[in-house]
């Protein structure tokens, strides 16, 4: 049982937009934590996609964005490609400096 | 550019330790700080400890507090983490990460470390 919460699996069609949920508690995201979100692309390693609740690394395309409210964290992917199929993660930390990770969500391209 | 390369695949009876080493390459060594991240077969990602090698401070998750210790040799740039009193449970990929302090997230990732417990 994951701290964060997130939905198992998402799914949307080429082009369309899909959004991902994280959420968290007043232990976490909402005591004012940042949220990062990670892409695992099967048999890889996870891949930063996102820190500090809305920024992107360099290389990563700017269909991907994310926001933070309240005690929840969203991930959003406008003009979906085959390619993003993969699993996606949020991350925060508590007041101990622990990370906490969500359990995954699941991206189908249809 | 950072570069994390790990130790290879390890198959352990339970009960007994396994000890893995992760080789930091590229950027300054000192001002890393380091986690462990495992993901058991089909399972999410945990997040189990970090050092900051300069300093040599551990912080380890509650969970794996008594069982997992994280080391450092400065002179090779290289970090260890070993876990012991292994159990099927432990069965996972565990990877190395770079943790930005400034934010607590893993930048660089390395390729992973398969162990397998089993009898």
């Amino acid at each position: 049982q994951s701290v964060l919460t997130q939905p198992p699996s998402v799914s949307g069609a080429p082009g369309q937009r899909v959004t991902i949920s994280c959420t968290g508690s007043s232990s976490n995201i909402g005591a004012g934590y940042d949220v990062h979100w990670y892409q695992q692309l099967p048999g890889t390693a996870p891949k930063l996609l996102i820190y500090g609740n809305s920024n992107r690394p360099s290389g990563v395309p700017d269909r991907f964005s994310g926001s933070k409210s309240g005690t929840s964290a969203s991930l959003a992917i406008t003009g979906l490609q085959a390619e993003d199929e993969a699993d996606y993660y949020c991350q925060s930390y508590d007041s101990s400096l622990s990370a906490l990770f969500g359990g995954g969500t699941k991206l189908t391209v249809l | 550019q950072v570069q994390l390369v790990q130790s290879g695949a390890e198959v352990k009876k339970p009960g007994s330790s396994v000890k893995v080493s992760c080789k930091a390459s590229g950027g300054t060594f000192s001002s890393y700080t380091i986690s462990w991240v495992r993901q058991a077969p089909g399972q999410g990602l945990e997040w189990m400890g970090r050092i900051i090698p300069i300093f040599g401070i551990v912080n380890y998750a509650q969970k794996f507090q008594g069982r997992v210790t994280i080391t450092a040799d400065k002179s090779t740039s290289t970090v260890y983490m070993e876990l012991s009193s292994l159990r099927s449970e432990d069965t996972a990929v565990y990877y190395c990460v770079r943790d930005r302090v400034e934010g607590y997230y893993f930048d660089y990732w390395g390729q992973g470390t398969l162990v397998t417990v089993s009898s």
